[in-house]
């Protein structure tokens, strides 16, 4: 089984809808991200989680939120959906090694279309 | 400018061809870097950790120039296999990495 899964791994939406991808991880690791990607652009961070109580902005997080369910669980919500949120999103975990070792791991992604 | 920056490419190389991408970044606080791989429509993968002045596992070896601020990526012996896109990756402050938005390599036999 995967140490990183999210769902959807695809979804077609509407403007205005509101949305919710969900990221679980077994890998036991206390940190979590979420990230866009977008041609040409890079992986852009959106939010980071360090751990249950701990939630920080990235450098893109307007327009969405995010729920720490769990060590294990991360949501990313969006309100109100637009179309140019319509992008490839990646969940993402790390555990911090010492000396700045921040090794992450990835999800397979969820593919989202906002029309 | 970008905190990393990368040539989008696309590198074209024959099999068995070594080929090199750099990347620069401009913060020179950064701690440490990595090279990850992606394939087409799939997830990011670590391909290489680079902490010091460089790493080498089998046929690619990173390196890092810290007076300059670029980090290298070298393939030998280059693999049909080996075609993807490949991502440079600081981790420059707070515990958050940046990446750039990646080198596209196309190994052709």
């Amino acid at each position: 089984d995967a140490d990183v899964t999210q769902t959807p791994r695809n979804r077609i939406t509407k403007t205005g809808k509101r949305i919710m991808l969900e990221c679980s991880q077994t890998k036991g690791h206390d940190r979590m991200y979420w990230y866009r990607q977008d041609p040409g652009l890079g992986l852009r961070l959106i939010y980071y989680s360090f751990d249950v109580k701990d939630i920080n902005k990235g450098e893109i997080s307007d327009g969405y939120s995010v729920s720490r369910q769990a060590q294990a669980k991360f949501s990313l919500s969006l309100e109100s959906a637009i179309p140019n949120q319509t992008a490839l999103y990646f969940c993402a975990t790390s555990d911090l090694l010492g000396q700045g070792r921040n090794e992450q791991f990835f999800g397979p992604g969820t593919r989202l279309t906002v029309l | 400018r970008k905190e990393v920056e990368q040539d989008p490419g696309p590198f074209n190389v024959p099999e068995g061809a070594t080929v090199a991408f750099n990347c620069t970044y401009s913060n020179s606080a950064s701690q440490s870097f990595f090279w990850y791989r992606q394939d087409c429509r799939k997830e990011p993968k670590l391909l290489m950790s680079v902490y010091s002045s460089g790493n080498e596992d089998g046929r690619f070896t990173a390196q890092l120039n810290r007076a300059s601020q670029y980090i290298s990526l070298l393939i030998r012996d280059s693999k049909l296999s080996d075609s993807a896109t490949y991502l440079c990756v600081g981790h420059m402050y707070g515990n958050k990495l940046v990446f750039g938005a990646g080198t596209i390599l196309r190994v052709k036999s």
